[in-house]
């Protein structure tokens, strides 16, 4: 069964700094997609990134890009120009389609954004 | 883009008590339907994966008579959590696979259930 682990329960950063969320995930499969997910406090569900396998290019979406490192295993999130907005929940996910769409999460990061 | 829409977002119900949470699908065509549970601090953990005009699969440990789970159309899923007890109070969220066959999901509001 695929997994997912987020080694970091809680995180802090200052206002306009950079930080780095760690993901690492566990599976057999070649093919496969990763999600980032933030969960503010409002706890909807909020997709920030994602990232297919087969593609080698990181994934960015402005302030937001990952390094995905397919042979290791690895899905970092890191933040750019952190602001308090992003202050949140946040979850590493995994997909494919022998799981039938379903996700994986891991256990979460909470964010911190010290102003 | 697409929403599905969870209703109640918040409710409280008295224990033997039944509570039914509604998610729609707005502007396209949920065929499946994860339903989560979600306890404070915690990741969510999926309970079940309902599927348009079939049986909801369930998840290990999940109890089926408790947690209800109806998808009679494209648009409608529902849980209904029968005869509630306090250690069912949690955040249940929905979510459905995206449209247009991309990898990503909409999630409903989710539904604070509070069973006293």
């Amino acid at each position: 069964a695929q997994t997912v682990t987020q080694s970091q329960p809680e995180m802090s950063v200052q206002e306009a700094e950079t930080v780095t969320l760690s993901c690492t995930y566990d599976t057999s499969e070649s093919d496969y997609y990763l999600f980032w997910y933030k969960q503010p406090p409002s706890r909807q569900m909020i997709l920030v990134i994602r990232q297919e396998a087969y593609k080698q290019q990181n994934a960015t979406e402005n302030r937001f890009s990952v390094n995905f490192q397919k042979a290791a295993k690895s899905f970092s999130l890191k933040i750019s120009d952190s602001q308090l907005g992003d202050a949140a929940m946040y979850f590493c996910a995994y997909t494919s389609q022998t799981s039938g769409s379903r996700l994986t999460f891991g256990e979460g990061t909470q964010l911190t954004v010290n102003p | 883009g697409a929403v599905v829409s969870q209703h109640p977002s918040r409710v409280i119900c008295k224990s033997g008590t039944s509570v039914k949470i509604e998610c729609r699908s707005l502007d396209f065509q949920a065929t499946t339907m994860f339903w989560y549970r979600q306890f404070p601090k915690q990741s969510l953990m999926l309970m079940a994966t309902s599927n348009e005009g079939s049986k909801a699969t369930y998840e290990q440990g999940v109890e089926k008579d408790k947690f209800l789970i109806n998808h009679a159309s494209l648009t409608l899923s529902t849980l209904t959590v029968t005869s509630a007890h306090p250690e069912d109070s949690s955040f249940y969220i929905c979510s459905a696979p995206e449209r247009q066959g991309l990898w990503g999901y909409t999630f409903g509001s989710g539904t604070r259930l509070t069973v006293v």
